[in-house]
């Protein structure tokens, strides 16, 4: 099972909104409304944002939205604040019963 | 509050054996399926395996398969991970993570990580 592709990087100003993109296939992120993303802040565990597509965990910032069209999935930051900068991670369950990540994106706030 | 503290990381040979262990804390233990995570020094995140509540049904990623072996201890509120056959590029952080709500593909609380080296 292949990783699921994200950009390496990203960036953005205090204020401004980012969107990061996981793209898969039919037999992962196409098939199933299972696709999760992750915060971690280094040398910290991952954090859950966003389950199922686009459900966020009580007690994460509504600044912060998921959305899927076919193969690909999106996380959207609104607002971006420092406390933001982070690796993001997004994960979907396969047609194999596993769970494939991506390869992960750097957010630089500037 | 929820607590996943692992133990059992170290140093092994290629070749050797490791058994990690999740204790587990402030949920429903046998209630949720539990994960194996791990992230290789500078790397991204790479799922191992997965295990249902009652412990009947597990997953595995195909690099690890026929290797590792996960299991679960609900009388001790206890995840575990055998890991056989180990390789240099079993090398990692190996974290133990628990479902959300009925599925074990999400993951809401994570544990902070247990270091394995594989290395002669």
């Amino acid at each position: 099972q292949s990783a699921l592709t994200q950009p390496a990087s990203v960036s953005g100003s205090p204020g401004q909104s980012i969107t990061i993109s996981c793209t898969g296939s039919s037999s992962d992120v196409g098939g199933y409304n299972y696709v999760s993303w992750y915060q971690q802040h280094p040398g910290k565990a991952p954090k859950l944002m966003i389950y199922d597509v686009s459900d966020r965990p009580s007690g994460v910032s509504n600044r912060f939205s998921g959305s899927k069209s076919g193969n690909s999935a999106s996380l959207t930051i609104s607002g971006l604040q420092a406390e933001d900068e982070a690796d993001y991670y997004c994960s979907s369950y396969t047609s194999s019963n596993t769970l494939v990540f991506g390869g992960g994106t750097k957010l630089t706030v500037l | 509050e929820v607590q996943l503290l692992e133990s059992g990381g170290g140093l092994v040979q290629p070749g050797g054996s490791l058994r990690l262990s999740c204790a587990a804390s402030g949920f429903t233990f046998s209630s949720y399926a539990l994960s194996w995570v791990r992230q290789a020094p500078g790397k991204g995140l790479e799922w191992v395996s997965a295990i249902s509540g009652g412990g009947i049904s597990s997953y595995y990623a195909d690099s690890v398969k026929g290797r590792f072996t996960i299991s679960r201890d609900n009388s001790k509120n206890t995840l575990y991970l055998q890991m056989n056959s180990l390789r240099a590029e079993d090398t990692a952080v190996y974290y133990c993570a628990k479902g959300f709500s009925s599925g074990w593909y999400r993951m809401n609380y994570w544990g902070q990580g247990t270091l394995v080296t594989v290395s002669s």
